[in-house]
C-alpha cells in the first residue's frame, strides 16, 4: 500500500489533456516538495517536474505540475503517442523519514 | 556526462544476500547522495535507503533496516547496496539514483538490476 495516493490509470486521446492526482499527508506533501518521474516500459524512470512545479531541463512544456495542500497533479497537455508511460509522484515524509512513492499512474493514448 | 552504471542481473535462493553495486562517473562523487529504489513486478517505486558519498547521513526505511546496508568505496565512486535473508518479495528491480545534497529529487538514476530470488 503506497504512502501518496494516485489513479491506477487515465486515458486520453492525442491533442487531449489529461491530469494525474496524487493525494498525501501533512507530513509528506502538505510540508514539502512534490517530484514527478515518468517511466517508460522496461527502462528506470526519468525526473519529469521537481519541488512541485519547476520543468527539469529536456522536458516538453506540455508538462506540467501543481501543488495545493495535501493535494498534487501533473497535467499533460497535448497528448502525443510517446507520452504512453507510467507516471509516479513523489516526495519526503517527515513522520516515516523516508522518500514516498505513489504507486504510479499507467497513461494510455486512444 | 553523468553515469551510473549498476552490476548485472542476481538470481538467489532464499536465505541467500546480494550485493549490487552502482559507479558514478561525470560528476563529483561527493557533491550527491545516492538513493536505493526497487521495483517488484507490477508494482510501484519503494524507497529502500539512502546513503552519502561525502560523509553522513546512511538511512533506511524502516522495513530494510535490519536487512539492507549501504556501503561507499570513494577510490572508486561506488556505492553497494547488501540485501540479506532474501525471500520471494524482494525479487524485483533495484535501481540507483542521485540527489544533490538537500535537494530532495532524484535527476539521474541507474539502469537497474534485477534480483531474482527462488525458494
Amino acid at each position: 500500500q503506497s504512502v501518496l495516493t494516485q489513479p491506477p490509470s487515465v486515458s486520453g486521446t492525442p491533442g487531449q489533456r489529461v491530469t494525474i492526482s496524487c493525494s498525501g499527508s501533512g507530513s509528506n506533501i502538505g510540508g514539502n516538495y512534490v517530484n514527478w518521474y515518468q517511466q517508460l516500459p522496461g527502462v528506470a524512470p526519468k525526473l519529469l517536474i521537481y519541488r512541485s512545479n519547476q520543468q527539469y531541463s529536456g522536458v516538453p512544456d506540455r508538462f506540467s505540475g501543481s501543488k495545493s495542500g495535501t493535494s498534487a497533479s501533473l497535467a499533460i497537455s497535448g497528448l502525443r503517442s510517446e507520452d504512453e508511460a507510467s507516471y509516479s509522484c513523489a516526495a519526503w515524509d517527515d513522520s516515516l523519514h523516508a522518500y514516498v512513492f505513489g504507486a504510479g499512474t499507467k497513461v494510455t493514448v486512444l | 556526462q553523468v553515469h551510473l552504471v549498476q552490476s548485472g542481473a542476481e538470481v538467489k535462493r532464499s536465505g541467500a544476500s546480494v550485493k549490487v553495486s552502482c559507479k558514478a562517473s561525470g560528476y563529483i562523487f561527493t557533491d550527491y547522495y545516492i538513493h536505493w529504489v526497487r521495483q517488484a513486478p507490477g508494482q510501484g517505486l519503494e524507497w529502500i535507503g539512502i546513503i552519502n558519498p561525502g560523509g553522513t547521513p546512511t538511512s533506511y526505511a524502516y522495513q530494510f533496516q535490519d536487512r539492507v546496508t549501504l556501503t561507499k568505496d570513494t577510490s572508486t565512486n561506488t556505492v553497494y547496496m547488501e540485501v540479506r535473508s532474501l525471500r520471494s518479495e524482494d525479487t524485483a528491480i533495484y535501481y540507483c539514483a542521485r540527489e544533490r545534497a538537500g535537494d530532495y529529487y532524484f535527476d539521474f538514476w541507474g539502469q537497474g538490476t534485477l534480483v531474482t530470488v527462488s525458494s
